[in-house]
């Protein structure tokens, strides 16, 4: 079955790094996710594609700021120079057979 | 610029049917595989239904399966989402998003129209 496992916390300071994980359920580590950010009350916004080699395409107006990366079964997004604006939750999202599934989210606080 | 602008929420009780509508515009409509995605209360993301740009396939989440039908118009650059036999546990925020080219992640979002099941 294809489960999409996030951590439902992660807090960073201002100025800081974090590093996010999604990690794919077993005998579906080559699967490809995207990313996304929902940041309180507003709609989910696309931040990237992400390929199992660690290759990524972000979406229109993405910072670079936010970068992609893989191993194995892990799926990561790294965000850089955190500013208070990216405090929102995070979502992964893939397609399986005839389904999508969705990680259970992370809450980003910015300290 | 790409827009997808949902509209058809409200209240409605039990049992009850409401129709929700996507326009679309700032793309070739016709060219996108199309999906609700539904947000409960304080709950994550929840997938409910996929299009392919011809409507040749559509899927559904096993919640919803029997009770709710996606379609699409390319004519009119819409995409719909007939809710029949409404659950409380239908409530939630619905989005209308875009299928990434030629696949299945997604990369637009709309901003979504609330559905409150309530007696």
């Amino acid at each position: 079955q294809l489960v999409l496992t996030q951590s439902p916390s992660a807090s960073a300071s201002l100025g800081a790094s974090v590093k996010l994980t999604c990690t794919l359920s077993s005998g579906h580590s080559n699967y490809v996710i995207a990313w996304h950010q929902q940041q309180p009350e507003k709609g989910p916004r696309y931040l990237m594609k992400l390929n199992s080699d660690g290759s990524h395409s972000k979406g229109d107006g993405i910072p670079d700021r936010f970068s992609g990366s893989s191993s194995g079964a892990e799926r990561y997004l790294t965000i850089s120079s955190l500013q208070s604006e990216d405090e929102a939750d995070y979502y992964c999202q893939t397609w399986g057979t005839g389904m999508m599934v969705f990680g259970g989210g992370t809450k980003l606080t910015v300290l | 610029e790409v827009q997808l602008v949902e509209s058809g929420g409200g209240l409605v009780q039990p049992g009850g049917s409401l129709r929700l509508s996507c326009a679309a515009s700032g793309f070739t409509f016709s060219s996108y595989s199309m999906n609700w995605v539904r947000q409960a209360p304080g709950k994550g993301l929840e997938w409910v239904s996929y299009i392919s740009s011809s409507s040749s396939l559509i899927y559904y989440a096993d919640s919803v399966k029997g009770r709710f039908t996606i379609s699409r118009d390319s004519a009119k650059n819409s995409l719909s989402l007939q809710m029949n036999s409404l659950r409380d546990e239908d409530t939630a925020v619905y989005y209308c998003a875009r299928g990434i080219t030629g696949g299945t992640l997604l990369n637009y979002w709309g901003q979504g129209t609330l559905v409150t099941v309530s007696s």
